[in-house]
Order: structure tokens, then C-alpha cells, then sequence
């Protein structure tokens, strides 16, 4: 069975800090890495696909990165807002369809 | 707004009835997905259709069934409904039927009594 760990559970962070999480799941089942962010009351909503080792992408005040060899992805939240927080999902595709596999979450509070 | 429509938003059954969860999907996406959100659980993978076709197939249980129409909409069907049903249902559309990032609708809230 397919893990994808998301580290931490939870973060409690101030408005203007930067925060980072982390993303782990098996590197011999790599085929492709999601991002979502899941506000409270709404739907999740993509925020990256990340394909190949040593992708960095970039939204805003929100970058990932990934290694694929090591199995792990970051993301960054650069200069965290209120409206940064929600939980953020990642999801593991491990073969050529959209079956993702889906982490708990990481969920952010910005406090003003 | 993501586009992808879920009819009904919320559910309220009893134990071994049978209901039909219905899905738009995004205009122009040709993969549907159907997952749960169990309470305390993540979102678990039940079933993906690309253009009228099962694609994929995660831990879905037999009394559960889905099928995706010639005009791209798709159904969930949850038969002899159980207490441990009683979840968030989420339907989520993509272009493609591999790397396309997932657009979610609104989930229907389904409550077995």
C-alpha cells in the first residue's frame, strides 16, 4: 500500500512569516507530484503538478520543489497572509492514470 | 467556481437504502473521479472514467458502482448503505487522463441513518 506522509499536521504560524512543509512518499513509485490548497467550507483547488526531479514551481508568494530520488517535496509560503489558511494536500500519481493517492494535510492558521 | 457541478449537496438516508450521487464535470475535461472523505480519513480514490471508459479503479467496494455518459456526466451509485458510508463524496474533472491537475466540485454530504 502506497504512503504519502505529510509533515507537520498542523502549523500556527504569524502573518508575515515565511513557513515551509514537507511532502514524503516512495520514490520507486514516482510519477507525478500534486499540490492542492483546501480552504475551509470550499472545494480543494490545484496548486501545482510537479513532474520531474528538481521542479521548482512558483505562484505567487508560493513555491514547491521536488527530489524525486529522495521522495520528498517542499512547499513555500512566502511571507504567510490570513487568507493563506486552509490545508494544503499533496497527492502522489504513481502510474499513467489520475489515480492519486492523497496525504492528511498540512494544516496552516495565520494569525494577524 | 471550478466549473464541475454535484448534485445534491447533501444526503440523508437510512441503512440499506440505495442513492445516486451525480457529477458535471468541467466543460471540455474528459476524466471524472469520484473520491471519499471519511471522517478522520483523507481523501481515498474510488474510481476514474476518461472519456466513457474506467481508467482506473482504487478500493472501492462492490456495493458501490459508478459509469461516466456518452456526454461526459457521471453517476455514483451506493447500494446496501451502511452506517461507515456516511462520508463526504467528491467528484473531480481533468483534461487529461494522467498528470492533468484535478478540478473538484463541491462534494455531496451523504448522512446514513
Amino acid at each position: 500500500i502506497l504512503n504519502v506522509e505529510q509533515s507537520p499536521q498542523s502549523l500556527h504560524v504569524q502573518e508575515g512569516d515565511s513557513t515551509n512543509f514537507t511532502c514524503s512518499f516512495p520514490s520507486s513509485n514516482f510519477y507525478a507530484l500534486h499540490w492542492y490548497r483546501w480552504e475551509t467550507a470550499k472545494s480543494p483547488e490545484a496548486l501545482f503538478v510537479m513532474t520531474l526531479n528538481g521542479d521548482e514551481k512558483k505562484k505567487g508568494r508560493i513555491s514547491a520543489t521536488l527530489n524525486t530520488k529522495e521522495g520528498y517535496s517542499y512547499l513555500y509560503i512566502k511571507g504567510s497572509q490570513p487568507e493563506d489558511s486552509a490545508t494544503y494536500l499533496c497527492a502522489l500519481n504513481s502510474g499513467n492514470t489520475g489515480k492519486l493517492i492523497f496525504g492528511q494535510g498540512t494544516t496552516l492558521q495565520v494569525k494577524p | 467556481d471550478s466549473g464541475v457541478t454535484q448534485t445534491p449537496k447533501h444526503l440523508i438516508t437510512a441503512t440499506g437504502q440505495r442513492v445516486t450521487l451525480r457529477c458535471s464535470p468541467r466543460s471540455g475535461d474528459l476524466s471524472v473521479y469520484w473520491y471519499q472523505q471519511s471522517l478522520d480519513q483523507g481523501l481515498q480514490f474510488l474510481i476514474q472514467y476518461y472519456n466513457g471508459e474506467e481508467r482506473a479503479k482504487g478500493n472501492i467496494l462492490e456495493r458501490f458502482s459508478a459509469q461516466q455518459f456518452p456526454d461526459l456526466h457521471s453517476e455514483l451509485n451506493l447500494s446496501s448503505l451502511e452506517l461507515g458510508d456516511s462520508a463526504l463524496y467528491f467528484c473531480a474533472s481533468s483534461v487529461g487522463a494522467d498528470n492533468s491537475p484535478l478540478h473538484f466540485g463541491n462534494g455531496t454530504r451523504l448522512t446514513v441513518t
